[in-house]
């Protein structure tokens, strides 16, 4: 069956590190998308992606950058890390017609 | 730009009880999809139900069921025979319509609203 993974589930990094959130789906989806969840304010939009090397800013794209060198993979990067940055990524995509986005089981990252 | 609103941060109902989270959304495009996900403790995102602005029926998947109401915009998701399992965060999602070409459409969430089941 298709699905969309996510590596780590958890991280704990220090303060300025730099830390890159992996993403994989096997939908053949050319739409790909990371938000962050944060008590309160529900999914933001960070970085969001139509096709191999397309790249868009969301909402939230402060301290975070994104590559798309194929069709199943968008690593999420933070430069460098601080501790605003602590929260719960998920990765999700969908079809080129922007239909249902499905999610991945979404990584907690703690930044000390 | 869009906005998402649920006004009820909690909610709680009585197992095989029925009950009624509220949406409401800003837009002023005509043609645009709504979405209702479930997210329980184990925090993954679960579609629930989906509906078409186009279409005038109300989407029903099982026990759940929307109120669509396109002049008041709102989408209000409704749970009959609750049940244990139903026990999570429910988050409501708007999307923009398809204009061909490469627009794969961004989701604006609402903040949420988490439902307790009593037994």
């Amino acid at each position: 069956d298709a699905e969309i993974t996510q590596s780590p589930r958890h991280k704990i990094t220090e303060t300025g590190r730099q830390v890159t959130l992996a993403c994989h789906q096997t939908w053949n989806h050319n739409n790909m998308f990371w938000y962050r969840q944060d008590l309160g304010h529900g999914l933001r939009l960070i970085h969001y992606s139509y096709g191999v090397h397309d790249t868009n800013k969301g909402e939230v794209s402060d301290g975070y950058s994104v590559s798309r060198s194929n069709t199943e993979d968008l690593p999420l990067t933070l430069e460098s890390a601080a501790s605003s940055q602590t929260s719960v990524y998920f990765c999700a995509s969908s079809g080129s017609r922007g239909e249902t986005q499905y999610f991945g089981p979404g990584t907690r990252l703690l930044v000390l | 730009a869009q906005t998402v609103t649920q006004s009820q941060p909690e909610m709680s109902v009585q197992e095989a009880e029925t009950v009624t989270l509220s949406c409401t959304y800003d837009t002023s495009e005509s043609d645009y999809y709504l979405f209702w996900y479930k997210q329980p403790p184990s925090r993954q995102m679960i579609l629930v139900i989906r509906q078409e602005a186009y279409k005038q029926q109300n989407a029903t998947e099982n026990r759940f069921s929307v109120n669509f109401q396109k002049a008041a915009k709102s989408f209000s998701l409704k749970i009959s025979d609750s049940q244990l399992g139903d026990a999570a965060m429910y988050f409501c999602a708007y999307r923009s319509p398809f204009y061909g070409g490469t627009s794969g459409s961004r989701l604006t969430f609402g903040e949420g609203t988490q439902l307790t089941v009593n037994p």
